[in-house]
């Protein structure tokens, strides 16, 4: 499977603060990269999806992907309690997805 | 629209016994996959289908492990004869041909004793 690194956590943010989060990987020729938010003991849930180079937002959640550096982040804005959660991203190989190891945000409020 | 089901959502099991678990997908997906996720670690490839067809399958799924996909709707992923390292969470995500988005299901949380 293809490569995928993140930023080791736990990050702890303030409420309302900014959360930003990291992902390099090593296929040059990857396409479609993902961000999923996981909650303790459940299954990762969709939040973001980027296919092309630039900003992508969705409510408090903006995703960057810079495919030369290839490197996506997630910024999420107004950080809530809610939000704090382990943040996995994936990168297709092919049909199927490589995660990283994910990156445990926690929101202090 | 409902989401991608699994069952069980847990199972405990002894050493050298045999499991099978159900997913369902969400209807009209025609790609299914079969991950597996243990602690602090992302998810993990095993094996996916199209319809019915088994496209890939990881080359850490040892042949104590099968999975089938016989109508292209539901799959079982069954393995034998399981060992304390078999322990994880078991995740099925489904996917519609042509996009990109794969979304999983509750997961089967395994423990073998």
């Amino acid at each position: 499977q293809k490569e995928v690194e993140q930023n080791s956590g736990p990050l702890s943010v303030p409420e309302g603060a900014i959360a930003s989060l990291n992902c390099t990987y090593s296929d040059r020729g990857s396409q479609s990269f993902f961000w999923y938010r996981q909650y303790s003991g459940k299954s990762p849930e969709l939040i973001m999806s980027i296919y092309s180079n630039g900003d992508k937002e969705d409510g408090r959640f903006t995703a960057q992907l810079n495919k030369a550096s290839q490197y996506v982040s997630l910024l999420i804005r107004d950080s809530q309690p809610s939000d704090s959660a382990t943040y996995l991203c994936a990168v297709n190989d092919d049909y199927k997805l490589s995660f990283g190891a994910g990156t445990t945000v926690t929101v202090r409020a | 629209d409902t989401g991608v089901s699994q069952d069980p959502r847990h199972k405990i099991t002894k050493r050298g016994q045999n499991v099978t678990f159900r997913c369902d997908p969400i209807s009209e997906h025609n790609r299914l996959y079969w991950y597996r996720q243990t602690l602090g670690q992302g998810p993990e490839f095993l094996t996916y289908f199209q319809n019915e067809a088994q496209l890939e399958k990881s080359r850490l799924l040892s042949d104590r492990f099968s999975a089938e996909r016989p109508k292209g709707s539901f799959s079982t992923l069954e393995i034998q004869r399981t060992e304390q390292g078999d322990s994880a969470m078991y995740l099925c995500a489904s996917q519609l041909a042509g996009d990109y988005e794969q979304y999983f299901g509750p997961g089967t949380r395994l423990t073998v004793t």
